[in-house]
């Protein structure tokens, strides 16, 4: 999606290893997500930030870390991954207009085994 | 968090009307419904969001009746490229509490 970016597009990753995924946009929106979603299944919701400098805990935060430096990177860190992180993850972001307005990045493929 | 429900899939034609109908029986006063559509392999895109009555875009149109609790998408005279799958969510205009996306409902439109 034009002005979001993430990385690596797919990864597979060895059960305990840490990684951190990328996630960066260009259009200075205030507000940024990550989702993950599984396999035929709905998004949901991991961390959030309403703005630089702040994040929040989404229903599904534990084994993530996010942090929010700047306006427009996002990086989401698995500290220690497990087989049941396998799933694909959206970066999503938010102008702040209307954060349910939500402008979604092509997402990550990630395999932990 | 209002709970949302919505069919888990239907199927269309060709050139067809199709709506999708989500019950929100506890959506609150802030709460605005917006719907998402997700191709395989894509990340979900906005479709079209409301508050109350009647909003429509060159993509689709919303009905919500007076008590909120139900919202119907409608897509008009839909192709196959509308074959995805359609997320109804409620939430705040200013998104403080997070969006939460259900199953979805799986369309499938046949030639």
């Amino acid at each position: 999606t034009a002005g979001i970016t993430q990385a690596p597009t797919s990864q597979i990753l060895a059960a305990g290893r840490s990684m951190t995924l990328r996630c960066t946009q260009d259009m200075r929106h205030n507000a940024m997500y990550w989702y993950r979603q599984d396999l035929g299944l709905g998004l949901r919701l991991i961390h959030y930030s309403n703005t630089a400098g702040t994040t929040g805990k989404g229903e599904v935060p534990d084994g993530y870390s996010v942090s929010r430096a700047n306006t427009d990177d996002f990086p989401l860190t698995l500290a220690s991954a497990v087989p049941s992180q396998t799933s694909v993850y959206f970066c999503a972001t938010a102008s702040g207009r209307s954060n349910n307005e939500q402008f979604f990045g092509p997402g990550t493929r990630l395999t932990v085994l | 968090l209002a709970k949302t429900t919505q069919p888990i899939s239907m199927d269309s034609y060709e050139g067809q009307e199709v709506n999708i109908t989500c019950s929100h029986n506890n959506i609150a006063t802030n709460d605005y419904i917006t719907w998402y559509q997700q191709f395989p392999s894509q990340g979900p895109r906005f479709i079209i969001q409301g508050y109350k009555t009647k909003v429509t875009n060159e993509v689709a149109s919303l009905f919500i009746p007076a008590d909120r609790k139900s919202s119907t998408l409608s897509l008009p005279r839909v192709s196959l490229s509308d074959t995805a799958v359609y997320y109804c969510l409620v939430g705040e205009w200013t998104g403080r509490r997070a969006l939460t996306f259900g199953s979805g409902t799986r369309l499938q439109v046949q030639p």
